[in-house]
This record gives C-alpha cells, structure tokens and sequence, in this order.
C-alpha cells in the first residue's frame, strides 16, 4: 500500500524557520518526482513545489520562492520541505503528493506562523 | 499563471441526481487536468486523471470530460456519500487548483 506520512509541523513565531519532512513507503520512491501542496484553515489548495525524481528539475510556487526549499534523499525515501521566513499567511495544513499527476497525498501536517 | 475557475461553488441537489461540476482553464491545459474529492477533515482523493481516466476504485458514476479549456466532472445518480468538496487541478504547466465545488444534498 503506498503511504506517505508527514512530519515536523508546529505552532512557529513569524520569521522563524521550519523544516517538513514526508517518509515515503509502497512504492519505489526514487521513480516519482514529489509534491508539497498546502490548504489553509478553511481555504483551497495550493501548489508549493515540485521536486523531480533525481532532484533535477524544482519547481516553486511565486508565493514561496526564495523563502521555500524542496528536497529529498532517496536512500531515505523521504521528502523534504524547508521553510525559512515564515508568515502568518504560511499557516496552513501541508501535504506531500506523488507524482506529477498528483495522484497519491499524505494525510498532511499542520503549520502555525503565530506570534 | 494559468488560472481555474470552478463552477458553481455550492452546489445542492437530491441522491439520485445527475450532477455536473466545471472547470474552467484561463488557457489552453491539453486536457492535463485531474478532479479529487475532500470530505470534511480528510486528504484529497483523485477521483479522475488526465481528464476523462477514472481512478481505480472510484465508482463508475463518476466521470469526466472536456478539452482545452474547459472541463466537467459528472456524477451519474448522486449518493449521500458524494457530499464533499470537489477541486480540479491544471499540471500542464505552473501547477494550479481550482477553489472547489462543495456538493450538499438537498
């Protein structure tokens, strides 16, 4: 069964820095290139970022560029998400996602920019 | 940014109801586009990929259509267990969500 479990999500002051990460199992973690999509509090989806299988190709979203890092170690079968300069307007429940197509989400972890 | 445009937001209607949901791409997407389901408090489910490619285990009552611009997801006989938020989603290129329908029984 593919599965994908996030972690390190918190309550973090504005400004601080965080860092998400996405153990993956199931399936063959380095074929996939991955996602992180977050939904704020009674909101809609957005795209974070997109992370190819060989980590050559990184994507990002405008809102998160420069402040977002994606990452992953394959040995691991984990995704990475570091986040620096954090805002209220970061807060938000992140997801990891399979694929390009998107096909396959974790349950997701729960980030709160708050002073 | 391509930009989706869902239609209605809010929709109600009876079980056993045809429904139809759409998708609108302010560009062409090359039919890139997949339809999930969110129910209060859970993940996104993808119900429906590249347009018209229905997930396994997702019922036959769910499908999909549309080309360059404009999409539709259609429920066949609504059932009470389709109550949910619906988004669709353009990965043709700078990936977007639409803002979702939310489907309630009338």
């Amino acid at each position: 069964e593919v599965q994908l479990v996030e972690s390190g999500g918190g309550l973090v002051q504005p400004g601080r820095s965080l860092k998400l990460s996405c153990v993956a199992s199931g399936f063959t973690f380095s074929n996939y290139g991955m996602n992180w999509i977050r939904q704020a509090p009674g909101k809609g989806l957005e795209w974070v970022a997109y992370i190819s299988s060989g980590s050559s190709y990184i994507y990002y979203a405008e809102t998160v560029k420069g402040r977002f890092t994606i990452s992953r170690d394959n040995a691991k079968n984990t995704l990475y998400l570091q986040m620096t300069s954090l805002r209220s307007e970061d807060t938000a429940l992140y997801y990891c996602a399979r694929g390009a197509t998107v096909a396959t989400w974790g349950q997701g972890v729960m980030v709160t920019v708050s002073s | 940014d391509i930009q989706m445009t869902q239609s209605p937001s809010l929709l109600s209607a009876s079980v056993g109801d045809r429904v139809t949901l759409n998708c609108k791409a302010s560009q062409n997407i090359n039919k890139n586009l997949n339809w999930y389901q969110q129910k209060l408090g859970e993940a996104p489910k993808l119900l429906i990929y590249y347009t018209n490619n229905l997930q396994t285990g997702i019922p036959s009552r769910f499908s999909g259509s549309g080309s360059g611009t404009d999409y539709t997801l259609t429920i066949s006989s609504l059932q009470p267990e389709d109550v949910a938020t619906y988004f669709c989603f353009q990965y043709n290129s700078g990936p977007t969500f639409g803002a979702g329908t939310k489907l309630e029984l009338k």
